[in-house]
C-alpha cells in the first residue's frame, strides 16, 4: 500500500462546476504540499499547509491532522484548471524526504 | 527575480554513459531538492542539499550522487545509464529546508538513453 493515496485518479468535469480531489496518507507528516503540473512537465507549487485550511483565489486546501487527510477544492473550475494534481508529503519520522500520490489528472471541458 | 533553472532541457545518451544536471535556484534559496519522474513510479525524491551538504536521500542506487556548490547551485550526476533512467529530472529551491518551506520547480530536464 502507498504511502501516499490520491481519489480520483481521473476526473473530468464541466466548466463551472466544484471539483474536490483527495489525498490520504499513512505516515505521520510535517507537512503537506498539493502542486499542479500542466503537459509540458512543469510543476506549480499551490499550497503547503500543516493543519487547518488555506484559500488562494478559486482554490482551498483543508488537511485533517487526525485522519491523516487531506483536499484539494476548485471552485467555478475553468479549463486552465486542466492539469495532474499531486500530493506530496514531508514525513515527520526520521529522513523528511517528500513522497508523492500518484496524481489525479483533471479535465475540465468547456 | 528570476525562477529555478535547469541546463540542459533536453538530453539523449547512451546505456553506459554518464550524465550531468545542472539547477540554478532562486537567488536567496539554500535549499535544493531533486527528483526523478518517470510514467510508471511518477514521482521520486533523490536527494535535497542544503548549504552544500547532503541532507536526506532517497532510495536510488548509487550511480546517482549530486553536490551543491557555495552559491547554492547543485548538480546531480548519473553514472553508467540504464535504459530505466529515462526520466524527466526536476530540481526545486526553497528558502529553508524542504518540511518548512514552498517548493519552487524548475522546469526539469528530460533525459532519453537509448
Amino acid at each position: 500500500k502507498n504511502e501516499v493515496e490520491q481519489s480520483p485518479q481521473n476526473l473530468t468535469a464541466q466548466e463551472g462546476e466544484f471539483i474536490t480531489i483527495n489525498c490520504s496518507y499513512s505516515v505521520g507528516i510535517s507537512a503537506l504540499h498539493w502542486l499542479q503540473q500542466h503537459p509540458g512537465g512543469g510543476i506549480v507549487s499551490l499550497f503547503m499547509l500543516s493543519s487547518g485550511k488555506k484559500k488562494h483565489g478559486r482554490l482551498i486546501a483543508t488537511i485533517n491532522i487526525q485522519e491523516k487527510h487531506s483536499s484539494l477544492h476548485i471552485t467555478a473550475s475553468h479549463p486552465r484548471d486542466s492539469a495532474v494534481y499531486i500530493c506530496a508529503v514531508v514525513s515527520n519520522f526520521g529522513n523528511e524526504k517528500l513522497t508523492f500520490g500518484t496524481g489525479t489528472r483533471l479535465t475540465i471541458i468547456p | 527575480k528570476a525562477g529555478v533553472t535547469q541546463t540542459p532541457r533536453y538530453l539523449i545518451k547512451t546505456r553506459g554513459q554518464q550524465v550531468t544536471l545542472s539547477c540554478s535556484p532562486i537567488s536567496g534559496h539554500r535549499s535544493v531538492s531533486w527528483y526523478q519522474q518517470t510514467p510508471g513510479q511518477g514521482l521520486q525524491f533523490l536527494f535535497e542539499y542544503f548549504s552544500e551538504t547532503q541532507r536526506n536521500k532517497g532510495n536510488f542506487p548509487g550511480r546517482f550522487s549530486g553536490r551543491q556548490f557555495s552559491n547554492s547551485r547543485s548538480e546531480m550526476n548519473v553514472s553508467t545509464l540504464e535504459l530505466g533512467d529515462s526520466a524527466l529530472y526536476l530540481c526545486a529551491s526553497s528558502r529553508e529546508v524542504t518540511s518548512g518551506r514552498s517548493l519552487y520547480f524548475g522546469p526539469g530536464t528530460r533525459l532519453t538513453v537509448l
